[in-house]
């Protein structure tokens, strides 16, 4: 069935580097996608979203990158810092406003 | 600005018990509303949204139920509660489709 996945389930980098979270989606018809980083005992919180239309999307040190061709969806931190230690999720767009998870990456930042 | 509220936090109970969890969303009206189920170290998985009071879709067969008395209100219940039922549950709301989902803090429920 129609999924998103993660090819990184831990990601470990030095403070000051940048980082890049890959998510891969089998559905070439989703429309619209979302980052969202998870800190321990919180619920998700939304960093940055892109629609099909675009292949590329800037914020606050976040870009989001993606790959309709391959299917392919990137979050890349600028300077990670250790307060960008968490859990990321890519969700993918799927039937009206419901939306499809991916597992998960851990990203630790060493100091 | 837009706030969403969960309560408990926490919560322990009995197998058999009953559950009634809320979810309260501020400063917008006619929100999509949706309860997921987070499993330890897991994505999330959606169990019920609704888009309108009354309104209440099921995405996956299970022990729990949803009702949306008012517009900003979204309530997560269960009458027997079993061990499986044990997880982390997030309420998240949105202004429409092509919108991004906002999420309340969660509730951890333990079964025991």
């Amino acid at each position: 069935g129609e999924s998103v996945g993660l090819h990184l389930p831990t990601l470990s980098v030095q403070e000051g580097d940048n980082s890049i979270i890959n998510c891969a989606y089998s559905n070439s018809a989703s429309d619209y996608f979302i980052w969202y980083k998870q800190e321990s005992g919180k619920g998700p919180q939304f960093i940055i979203d892109i629609r099909s239309n675009m292949d590329k999307r800037q914020g606050q040190r976040v870009t989001v990158l993606l790959n309709k061709t391959v299917k392919h969806l990137s979050l890349q931190i600028a300077a990670t810092q250790p307060g960008d230690s968490a859990v990321y999720f890519c969700a993918e767009k799927k039937d009206g406003n419901k939306l499809v998870f991916g597992a998960g990456t851990i990203l630790r930042v060493k100091s | 600005s837009q706030t969403i509220h969960q309560w408990p936090a926490t919560l322990v109970q009995p197998v058999g018990s009953p559950l009634s969890l809320e979810c309260t969303v501020e400063g917008t009206s006619n929100p999509n509303l949706y309860w997921y189920r987070q499993a330890a170290g897991r994505g999330l998985q959606l169990l019920f949204y609704s888009v309108g009071i009354g309104q209440i879709s099921s995405e996956v067969p299970q022990n729990l139920s949803a009702s949306r008395p008012q517009d900003r209100q979204f309530i997560l219940s269960s009458k027997k509660l079993l061990l499986s039922d044990s997880g982390f549950y997030l309420c998240a709301w949105s202004v429409q489709d092509n919108q991004p989902q906002h999420f309340g803090d969660g509730t951890r429920l333990s079964i025991l």
